[in-house]
């Protein structure tokens, strides 16, 4: 079976904090994403990565950079936490482009204050 | 560009009672693939069923059948006999080419509550 974990299920910072939220896969999947979810607006892509230190702007990529420096690992970084980035984070994985099934982690619930 | 549109926010049935989820799509592509995935109060997203665009056939499993029909651009979800643990949110989804990638483009989901 697929794994995508994810490093914490409940985040609490403080505005102007440097937050890192990181993703695991572990079947050497090449494509890693990172979502948001709000209520009514379902999930909005935020960065994405097809290889090791590539990355790919998503939809609303303001305010968030991306590190994947191996290939199971991608991390969503907000530089400095504002009130509007609390939100449900997703993270999620697929094989390849041809394989393209994304598999998602249990999601990181960020409230900043 | 790719869309998505579900436009049944919230659904609720009686234990028991069948239940279709209808999603509509747009898109250019002349291949893609369509996606459900079930979102339990867990949160964790859980992929039920990918579809390619040359495969119309319709699909079964047990209590789940989902209905693609190229020429009305739908991928409509149908829970037969609902039961209490099928209370989620449903989100249908559909592939866009990116380089190196491809993304998905999400529907808003819809969220159904199956009362005993």
């Amino acid at each position: 079976d697929v794994k995508v974990t994810q490093s914490s299920r409940y985040l609490v910072k403080r505005t102007g904090e440097k937050v890192f939220l990181e993703c695991v896969q572990d079947m050497d999947h090449e494509n890693m994403f990172w979502y948001r979810q709000d209520p009514g607006l379902g999930l909005r892509l935020i960065y994405f990565s097809y290889d090791v230190k590539m990355k790919e702007k998503g939809d609303i990529p303001e305010g968030y950079s991306v590190s994947r420096e191996k290939k199971e690992r991608f991390s969503l970084i907000l530089e400095s936490a504002s009130t509007n980035q609390t939100s449900m984070y997703l993270c999620a994985s697929s094989l390849s482009p041809a394989r393209n099934t994304q598999y998602f982690g249990p999601g990181t619930r960020l409230t900043v204050l | 560009a790719q869309k998505v549109t579900q436009a049944q926010t919230e659904i609720s049935v009686v234990e028991k009672e069948d239940v279709t989820l209808d999603c509509v799509y747009e898109t250019r592509d002349t291949t893609y693939y369509l996606f459900w995935y079930k979102q339990p109060p867990s949160g964790e997203l859980v992929f039920l069923i990918r579809r390619n665009s040359f495969d119309e056939q319709n699909e079964i499993s047990g209590r789940y059948s989902w209905n693609f029909q190229k020429s009305t651009s739908s991928f409509n979800f149908t829970i037969t006999a609902s039961q209490v643990v099928d209370s989620a949110v449903y989100f249908c989804a559909l592939s866009e080419n990116q380089q190196g990638a491809q993304k998905l483009v999400f529907g808003q989901g819809t969220r159904l509550t199956i009362n005993p």
